[in-house]
């Protein structure tokens, strides 16, 4: 079946450090892939997504590489901000045309000046 | 503003009671789905719609219902509330093939 192993938090970082989040995942075929953001007290926002090996998907700074021979899509920022402060979602979309999504536990990012 | 719109934004209520989520997709998505958000269990998918049909189901409680009007708004009906029920509870919308588009959600607390 379809599932995301997403790194467990929380991450806590100063100001300007650099930031990654492991994502792998399992499926059948070659899903399309998505991080997720949540900044307290909101919904979920697409942060980035990639639908095919070796597609680099990039946002405000953030990027992540579709690696089918791991089956990762490791989240990377060179240099983190307050304002980056959240929970990340990794996710998957199955293949099947019922486009749903399955989603990692989130991890939580607190990034101190 | 996302586009998807959910009411109420919260939602206090009694156990054993019901209560009804509304959720207006973005204009133009067909399909909407309905995310259960919890501390214990993460994001749980619920239930999809698209285009008014039922098209696939997750973890959704028998307690627990949907439907998609024809305008393409949906609703979550909740019943026989249970202390454990109490979660944020997000819809999201969107347009096959593409990621999805999530409403604020509406926390739900059963006392």
């Amino acid at each position: 079946g379809n599932s995301v192993t997403q790194m467990e938090g929380p991450v806590t970082l100063s100001e300007e450090a650099f930031l990654t989040i492991n994502c792998t995942y399992t499926a059948t075929g070659y899903p399309s892939l998505f991080w997720y953001v949540q900044y307290p007290g909101e919904g979920l926002q697409l942060l980035l997504k990639a639908t095919k090996a070796d597609d680099k998907g990039s946002n405000k700074g953030f990027e992540a590489t579709y690696r089918k021979e791991t089956t990762s899509f490791h989240l990377e920022k060179g240099s983190v901000q307050v304002s980056d402060s959240a929970v990340y979602f990794c996710a998957l979309s199955d293949l099947d045309g019922a486009n749903n999504l399955f989603f990692g536990t989130g991890t939580r990012l607190t990034v101190i000046p | 503003d996302s586009g998807v719109t959910q009411t109420p934004k919260h939602l206090i209520t009694a156990t054993g009671q019901r209560v009804t989520l509304r959720c207006s997709p973005r204009s133009g998505d067909l399909s909407v789905y309905w995310y259960q958000q919890s501390l214990d269990q993460g994001l749980q998918f619920l239930i999809q719609y698209y285009n008014g049909e039922e098209r696939a189901k997750g973890n959704i409680l028998e307690r627990f219902s949907a439907q998609q009007f024809p305008d393409l708004h949906s609703e979550l009906n909740l019943s026989s509330l249970e202390l454990g029920d109490s979660a944020l509870y997000f819809c999201a919308s969107s347009a096959l093939p593409g990621g999805y588009t999530f409403g604020s959600g509406t926390r739900l607390t059963v006392v």
